[in-house]
């Protein structure tokens, strides 16, 4: 069974260093969803693809953050330039849009630390 | 306005005995969906239960049921008969406005549930 999958699991980087994360949904999924979670808050939605568009971006999503989902399969998120408040949980979620009972399946995540 | 209200930081339950999250929502939509989420100290985020605005009976799944009261705005997850892996943070999410094929979810803060022996 291939639940969501993501690499790496954790990242420490430097302040001003590039980082990029992938996600691997599940593979029947049609949607992809990238959410960052910080300490004692639930995650928030930073943007989605349906296949391979990019159709919502959070406003959280600043321009040091750029994703991409090539042909509709895996999915990177890069963050630029990276600064302390960029340390957060990223999740990656994936779903089968199928109506009102369309269930998002997330990942393990990866922490990212900003030094 | 918080659109997903929990207003438990931390609950404590003994083993085998039934616990109830709160879970109060805000939306002007009528056709809405919630959701509750578990995520142990490993990070991943585990669906649990869903509940759509539309659906007369209280969901149900295995241990957990969602106590929905639309008039008031609230879907508590009732856990029963704790067992020491409920241990984690639970999250109640929404997804508002689902005629639009547009599907984010809005989370809550959490309640972080310890069951003890």
């Amino acid at each position: 069974d291939t639940g969501v999958s993501q690499d790496p699991r954790h990242k420490i980087t430097k302040r001003g260093q590039n980082v990029t994360f992938r996600c691997d949904p599940i593979s029947e999924h049609n949607r992809l969803y990238w959410y960052r979670q910080t300490l004692g808050q639930g995650p928030e939605f930073l943007t989605y693809f349906q296949n391979e568009a990019q159709l919502e971006k959070s406003r959280l999503l600043s321009d040091r953050f750029s994703a991409e989902r090539p042909k509709g399969s895996f999915s990177t998120l890069e963050i630029q330039r990276t600064e302390q408040g960029d340390s957060a949980m990223y999740l990656c979620a994936s779903s089968f849009g199928q109506g009102d009972k369309e269930t998002q399946y997330f990942g393990p995540g990866t922490r990212l630390l900003v030094l | 306005a918080q659109k997903i209200t929990q207003t438990q930081p931390g609950m404590f339950v003994q083993e085998k005995e039934a616990v109830t999250l709160d879970c109060t929502y805000d939306t002007s939509d009528q056709s809405y969906g919630l959701f509750w989420y578990k995520q142990p100290s490993s990070g991943e985020m585990i669906f649990l239960i869903y509940q759509g605005s539309y659906d007369e009976q209280n969901a149900t799944e295995g241990r957990y049921s969602l106590n929905f009261q639309k008039a008031r705005k609230s879907a508590n997850l009732v856990i029963s008969a704790s067992q020491l892996g409920d241990s984690a943070m639970y999250f109640c999410a929404m997804r508002e406005d689902l005629n639009s094929g547009y599907s984010t979810l809005t989370f809550g803060k959490g309640t972080m549930l310890l069951v003890s022996p």
